[in-house]
């Protein structure tokens, strides 16, 4: 079945505290996106990646890191989380440029105390 | 930077009664693509338009493109209660395919 999934589903950590979402997908997508979700302020794009090794800021890039060593896996790196990223993340792919349909992952509910 | 805007924030309507929601950006867009989601979920493409005043519909819902390609609507006609969600507009502005600005979005409540 073709899909995205990001890992964990929901986390719950501390400021400053390390921490990596992980997405994978298995359509063989070579554009893979990052995005968090606030309420009234819609999903606002973080991070995107058009293949592999090659990625670029979009929105909202403050506070986070992404690498694509491998084309099926996009991590999102928060190297010291505030509370203020508190968010709803989603991942999501396609093809090769989001002209094409994007598929997205179930989303994954941070929380930063 | 580039911004799109939707409006209504929010609609509520009876079941039966038609429903839009209007898309606007700053820029002009390679294309539009319209995303629902349901409460609790992930956003789901719904469709994709491209050429300047393209016009699109599938079943209830209609989805125009405009003329100078910078704004965008969905008409939902006969709402039924499975319209629920919030449903967003997307778009790359022209010449740059890689990023996508999402508008905030438009809620759609029905009552039975």
């Amino acid at each position: 079945e073709a899909q995205v999934t990001q890992n964990p589903r929901y986390l719950i950590t501390v400021t400053g505290k390390k921490l990596t979402v992980t997405c994978s997908q298995n359509m063989n997508h070579e554009y893979m996106s990052w995005y968090r979700q606030d309420p009234g302020l819609g999903l606002r794009q973080i991070y995107y990646s058009m293949n592999v090794e090659v990625t670029d800021k979009g929105d909202v890039p403050e506070g986070y890191k992404v690498s694509r060593k491998e084309k099926r896996n996009f991590p999102l790196i928060l190297e010291s989380p505030s509370p203020n990223q508190t968010s709803l993340y989603f991942c999501a792919s396609t093809i090769s440029n989001p002209t094409d349909t994007q598929y997205f992952g179930p989303g994954t509910r941070l929380t930063v105390l | 930077g580039q911004q799109v805007m939707q409006i209504p924030q929010y609609q509520h309507v009876q079941e039966g009664e038609d429903f839009t929601t209007y898309c606007n950006s700053s820029t002009t867009l390679s294309n539009i693509q319209w995303y629902k989601q349901r409460p609790g979920g992930h956003p789901v493409f719904l469709i994709q338009l491209v050429k300047s005043g393209e016009v699109k519909k599938q079943k209830r819902l209609t989805f125009q493109f405009g003329e100078a390609k910078k704004n965008s609507s969905l008409h939902i006609t006969a709402t039924q209660t499975t319209d629920v969600g919030t449903y967003f507009c997307a778009g790359p502005p022209l010449g740059s395919n890689y990023k996508l600005t999402f508008g905030k979005g438009t809620l759609l409540t029905v009552n039975p």
